[in-house]
Protein backbone atom coordinates (compact mmCIF):
# COMPACT_ATOMS: atom_id res chain seq x y z
CA UNK A 1 0.00 0.00 0.00
CA UNK A 2 1.86 3.17 -0.99
CA UNK A 3 -0.86 5.88 -0.18
CA UNK A 4 -0.05 8.87 -2.34
CA UNK A 5 2.50 9.11 -5.37
CA UNK A 6 3.10 12.35 -6.59
CA UNK A 7 5.98 12.39 -9.60
CA UNK A 8 8.15 14.28 -10.08
CA UNK A 9 9.71 15.52 -7.35
CA UNK A 10 11.60 18.24 -8.60
CA UNK A 11 11.08 20.30 -11.26
CA UNK A 12 12.37 23.73 -13.14
CA UNK A 13 10.65 25.24 -15.57
CA UNK A 14 11.09 28.32 -18.12
CA UNK A 15 8.51 31.03 -18.00
CA UNK A 16 5.24 29.58 -20.93
CA UNK A 17 6.76 26.34 -20.78
CA UNK A 18 3.64 23.54 -19.71
CA UNK A 19 4.00 20.64 -17.63
CA UNK A 20 2.07 17.69 -15.81
CA UNK A 21 2.39 17.00 -11.90
CA UNK A 22 1.05 13.25 -11.71
CA UNK A 23 -0.40 12.13 -8.48
CA UNK A 24 -1.74 8.25 -8.12
CA UNK A 25 -3.47 6.81 -4.41
CA UNK A 26 -4.25 2.79 -3.68
CA UNK A 27 -6.70 4.05 -0.81
CA UNK A 28 -9.51 4.11 -2.96
CA UNK A 29 -10.37 7.25 -1.74
CA UNK A 30 -13.13 9.30 -3.63
CA UNK A 31 -11.50 12.96 -2.66
CA UNK A 32 -8.33 14.19 -3.97
CA UNK A 33 -6.77 17.34 -4.00
CA UNK A 34 -4.07 19.49 -4.47
CA UNK A 35 -2.40 22.61 -2.34
CA UNK A 36 0.29 24.63 -2.47
CA UNK A 37 2.26 25.49 -0.15
CA UNK A 38 4.44 29.31 -0.17
CA UNK A 39 6.42 30.72 2.93
CA UNK A 40 4.35 31.80 5.56
CA UNK A 41 1.00 30.84 3.32
CA UNK A 42 0.26 27.24 4.61
CA UNK A 43 -1.34 25.06 2.33
CA UNK A 44 -3.43 26.56 -0.38
CA UNK A 45 -6.34 24.39 -1.87
CA UNK A 46 -5.80 24.51 -6.22
CA UNK A 47 -8.61 22.50 -7.06
CA UNK A 48 -10.05 19.41 -5.66
CA UNK A 49 -12.60 16.32 -6.61
CA UNK A 50 -14.65 14.14 -4.87
CA UNK A 51 -14.98 11.07 -7.87
CA UNK A 52 -14.41 10.38 -10.86
CA UNK A 53 -15.81 13.04 -13.66
CA UNK A 54 -16.48 15.35 -11.43
CA UNK A 55 -13.66 18.59 -10.07
CA UNK A 56 -13.77 21.56 -8.64
CA UNK A 57 -12.09 24.76 -8.21
CA UNK A 58 -10.37 25.55 -4.53
CA UNK A 59 -8.84 29.15 -2.99
CA UNK A 60 -6.01 29.49 -5.97
CA UNK A 61 -7.03 27.41 -9.32
CA UNK A 62 -6.20 30.37 -11.67
CA UNK A 63 -3.21 29.03 -14.03
CA UNK A 64 -3.73 25.74 -13.21
CA UNK A 65 -6.18 22.72 -14.77
CA UNK A 66 -7.52 19.08 -13.45
CA UNK A 67 -9.12 16.17 -14.52
CA UNK A 68 -10.33 13.22 -12.69
CA UNK A 69 -10.83 9.80 -15.41
CA UNK A 70 -9.98 7.33 -12.72
CA UNK A 71 -10.43 7.19 -9.01
CA UNK A 72 -6.65 6.41 -8.36
CA UNK A 73 -5.30 9.17 -10.64
CA UNK A 74 -5.09 13.28 -10.25
CA UNK A 75 -2.77 15.05 -12.13
CA UNK A 76 -2.36 18.79 -11.91
CA UNK A 77 -1.63 20.71 -15.42
CA UNK A 78 -0.03 23.97 -15.59
CA UNK A 79 -0.54 25.18 -19.18
CA UNK A 80 1.74 28.55 -19.39
CA UNK A 81 4.25 28.52 -16.21
CA UNK A 82 4.81 31.93 -14.48
CA UNK A 83 7.59 32.64 -11.75
CA UNK A 84 4.42 33.11 -9.33
CA UNK A 85 4.01 29.68 -10.09
CA UNK A 86 7.27 28.03 -8.14
CA UNK A 87 5.98 26.61 -4.97
CA UNK A 88 6.25 23.07 -3.29
CA UNK A 89 3.08 21.37 -4.53
CA UNK A 90 1.17 18.53 -2.68
CA UNK A 91 -1.29 16.00 -3.67
CA UNK A 92 -3.67 14.46 -1.04
CA UNK A 93 -6.45 12.10 -0.79
CA UNK A 94 -8.92 11.68 2.04
CA UNK A 95 -10.74 9.00 3.78
CA UNK A 96 -14.25 8.96 4.87
CA UNK A 97 -13.50 10.92 8.08
CA UNK A 98 -12.33 13.75 6.43
CA UNK A 99 -8.68 12.65 7.04
CA UNK A 100 -6.25 14.02 4.48
CA UNK A 101 -3.42 11.53 3.79
CA UNK A 102 -0.47 13.82 1.74
CA UNK A 103 2.25 12.43 -0.84
CA UNK A 104 5.90 13.86 -0.65
CA UNK A 105 5.27 17.30 -3.07
CA UNK A 106 6.93 18.68 -6.01
CA UNK A 107 9.04 21.33 -5.85
CA UNK A 108 8.59 23.47 -8.77
CA UNK A 109 10.86 26.31 -9.82
CA UNK A 110 9.73 28.81 -12.71
CA UNK A 111 12.59 30.77 -14.08
CA UNK B 1 0.65 30.68 17.80
CA UNK B 2 -0.18 31.15 13.95
CA UNK B 3 1.21 33.68 12.37
CA UNK B 4 0.69 35.45 8.83
CA UNK B 5 4.21 36.91 8.30
CA UNK B 6 6.61 35.37 6.42
CA UNK B 7 8.60 34.06 9.26
CA UNK B 8 7.40 30.47 11.33
CA UNK B 9 6.72 31.38 14.69
CA UNK B 10 9.08 29.18 17.01
CA UNK B 11 8.84 26.92 20.27
CA UNK B 12 11.72 25.78 21.47
CA UNK B 13 11.46 23.20 23.99
CA UNK B 14 14.08 20.91 25.92
CA UNK B 15 14.11 17.41 25.35
CA UNK B 16 11.42 15.63 27.63
CA UNK B 17 9.74 18.98 28.67
CA UNK B 18 5.79 19.41 27.58
CA UNK B 19 5.32 21.18 24.45
CA UNK B 20 1.90 23.28 23.68
CA UNK B 21 1.62 24.61 20.90
CA UNK B 22 -1.87 26.91 19.77
CA UNK B 23 -3.83 27.67 17.03
CA UNK B 24 -6.66 30.42 16.79
CA UNK B 25 -9.64 29.33 13.87
CA UNK B 26 -11.68 31.85 12.12
CA UNK B 27 -15.04 30.11 11.46
CA UNK B 28 -17.49 29.71 14.20
CA UNK B 29 -18.65 27.50 12.24
CA UNK B 30 -16.18 25.17 11.75
CA UNK B 31 -16.78 21.60 12.97
CA UNK B 32 -14.12 19.48 12.60
CA UNK B 33 -10.25 20.11 13.15
CA UNK B 34 -7.03 17.97 12.64
CA UNK B 35 -3.36 18.35 13.73
CA UNK B 36 -0.42 17.95 10.84
CA UNK B 37 3.11 17.68 11.19
CA UNK B 38 5.54 18.42 8.33
CA UNK B 39 9.27 17.52 8.88
CA UNK B 40 11.42 19.09 6.44
CA UNK B 41 11.10 17.89 2.96
CA UNK B 42 8.18 15.92 3.42
CA UNK B 43 4.59 15.97 3.04
CA UNK B 44 2.37 16.79 6.11
CA UNK B 45 1.75 13.92 8.06
CA UNK B 46 -1.72 13.42 10.29
CA UNK B 47 -1.57 13.53 14.31
CA UNK B 48 -4.83 13.85 15.86
CA UNK B 49 -8.12 15.19 15.00
CA UNK B 50 -11.39 16.60 16.87
CA UNK B 51 -15.05 16.94 15.84
CA UNK B 52 -16.65 20.04 17.22
CA UNK B 53 -18.66 18.23 19.72
CA UNK B 54 -15.47 17.26 21.65
CA UNK B 55 -12.93 19.56 24.13
CA UNK B 56 -10.55 17.22 24.18
CA UNK B 57 -9.00 14.34 23.03
CA UNK B 58 -6.07 11.85 23.61
CA UNK B 59 -3.53 10.06 21.41
CA UNK B 60 -0.50 8.22 22.06
CA UNK B 61 2.03 11.36 23.78
CA UNK B 62 -0.58 13.71 21.93
CA UNK B 63 -3.61 15.75 23.42
CA UNK B 64 -5.66 18.31 21.62
CA UNK B 65 -7.90 20.66 23.18
CA UNK B 66 -10.62 22.64 21.57
CA UNK B 67 -12.16 25.73 23.24
CA UNK B 68 -15.01 26.94 21.07
CA UNK B 69 -15.81 29.96 22.73
CA UNK B 70 -12.68 31.65 21.83
CA UNK B 71 -12.17 29.50 19.00
CA UNK B 72 -8.60 27.76 19.93
CA UNK B 73 -7.02 24.87 19.21
CA UNK B 74 -3.64 23.80 20.87
CA UNK B 75 -1.41 20.16 20.46
CA UNK B 76 0.14 19.30 23.96
CA UNK B 77 3.25 17.09 23.06
CA UNK B 78 4.07 15.12 26.47
CA UNK B 79 8.09 14.49 27.11
CA UNK B 80 8.91 15.98 23.89
CA UNK B 81 11.65 14.07 21.71
CA UNK B 82 13.93 14.98 19.14
CA UNK B 83 11.95 13.50 16.45
CA UNK B 84 9.23 15.72 17.44
CA UNK B 85 11.05 18.39 15.54
CA UNK B 86 8.88 19.96 13.02
CA UNK B 87 6.18 22.28 11.89
CA UNK B 88 2.92 21.54 12.78
CA UNK B 89 -0.05 23.19 11.53
CA UNK B 90 -3.65 22.94 12.34
CA UNK B 91 -6.52 22.61 9.73
CA UNK B 92 -10.65 23.46 10.36
CA UNK B 93 -13.51 22.13 7.77
CA UNK B 94 -15.99 24.48 7.31
CA UNK B 95 -19.45 22.39 8.10
CA UNK B 96 -20.72 21.66 4.73
CA UNK B 97 -17.92 22.72 2.64
CA UNK B 98 -15.89 19.67 3.24
CA UNK B 99 -12.60 21.72 2.59
CA UNK B 100 -9.77 21.98 4.91
CA UNK B 101 -8.32 25.25 5.96
CA UNK B 102 -4.77 25.95 6.93
CA UNK B 103 -3.04 27.73 9.46
CA UNK B 104 0.65 28.93 8.78
CA UNK B 105 1.94 26.80 11.01
CA UNK B 106 4.37 26.48 14.28
CA UNK B 107 8.10 25.19 13.90
CA UNK B 108 8.76 22.93 16.83
CA UNK B 109 12.39 22.99 17.79
CA UNK B 110 13.85 20.13 20.55
CA UNK B 111 17.06 20.86 22.34
CA UNK B 112 19.01 18.75 23.48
Amino acid sequence: NAGVTQTPKFQVLKTGQSMTLQCAQDMNHEYMSWYRQDPGMGLRLIHYSVGAGITDQGEVPNGYNVSRSTTEDFPLRLLSAAPSQTSVYFCASRDGQLKLFFGSGTQLSVL
Amino acid sequence: GESVGLHLPTLSVQEGDNSIINCAYSNSASDYFIWYKQESGKGPQFIIDIRSNMDKRQGQRVTVLLNKTVKHLSLQIAATQPGDSAVYFCAENHGTASKLTFGTGTRLQVTL
